[in-house]
């Protein structure tokens, strides 16, 4: 069984802290990794994707993999009460090229408090 | 069209119905997904297809379970003699299908289609 774990919070911050979320996955071979946001009531929307070990930021946002740890993690800068959501970690277990379907967290839900 | 489109977006049934939900890519998305989200939890992989054929269907819960995409676009799922366990937001995803070209194997999800089963 494939799976994807993060811990549900709630995730505190205050307004500007830095807020690290994080994941652990199942399957070794596990290829590529997502962070999708999902606000209440609405449907996931990406936010980050990393495929090789390290750091890749964009704008405030800083994603980690480790695969050797089968570690994903999120860090999200300067955080901000819009940045209260859940986020969800995303694992694509498919080999090569194959599209496949994605296997997801529970979700950690964060706030910020202002 | 420029999401993908679920309908309906709520729908409320009596225990033992059956229920139909659409979903409409996004065009030229050859990959489409189902899954289940019940409140508190990660999205539930339940149905891949690619193109016509349906390539992984391992995440359906039972028979009473089924989906179709008989032209490659627009999918159906249909959940038969509906339980009240069956409730949840029915998600459905697209994506360009093979990682190939920059694609980065993104999911676009729709906004869902809440079921509730009285």
């Amino acid at each position: 069984q494939k799976e994807v774990e993060q811990n549900s919070g709630p995730l505190s911050v205050p307004e500007g802290a830095i807020a690290s979320l994080n994941c652990t996955y199942s399957d070794r071979g596990s290829q590529s990794f997502f962070w999708y946001r999902q606000y209440s009531g609405k449907s996931p929307e990406l936010i980050m994707f990393i495929y090789s070990n390290g750091d890749k930021e964009d704008g405030r946002f800083t994603a980690q993999l480790n695969k050797a740890s089968q570690y994903v993690s999120l860090l999200i800068r300067d955080s901000q009460p819009s940045d209260s959501a859940t986020y969800l970690c995303a694992v694509n277990p498919h080999y090569g090229g194959s599209q496949g379907n994605l296997i997801f967290g529970k979700g950690t839900k964060l706030s910020v408090k202002p | 069209g420029a999401g993908v489109s679920q309908t309906p977006s709520n729908k409320v049934t009596e225990k033992g119905k059956y229920v139909e939900l659409r979903c409409d890519p996004i065009s030229g998305h050859t990959a489409l997904y189902w899954y289940r989200q019940s409140l508190g939890q990660g999205p539930e992989f339940l149905i891949y297809f690619q193109g016509t054929g349906a390539a992984d269907d391992s995440g359906l819960p039972n028979d009473r379970f089924f989906a179709v995409r008989p032209e490659g676009s627009v999918s159906t799922l249909k959940i038969q003699r509906t339980e009240r366990g069956d409730s949840a937001v029915y998600l459905c995803a697209s994506s360009l299908g093979v990682l190939a070209g920059g694609n980065t194997g993104e999911l676009f999800f729709g906004e869902g289609s809440r079921l509730t089963v009285l």
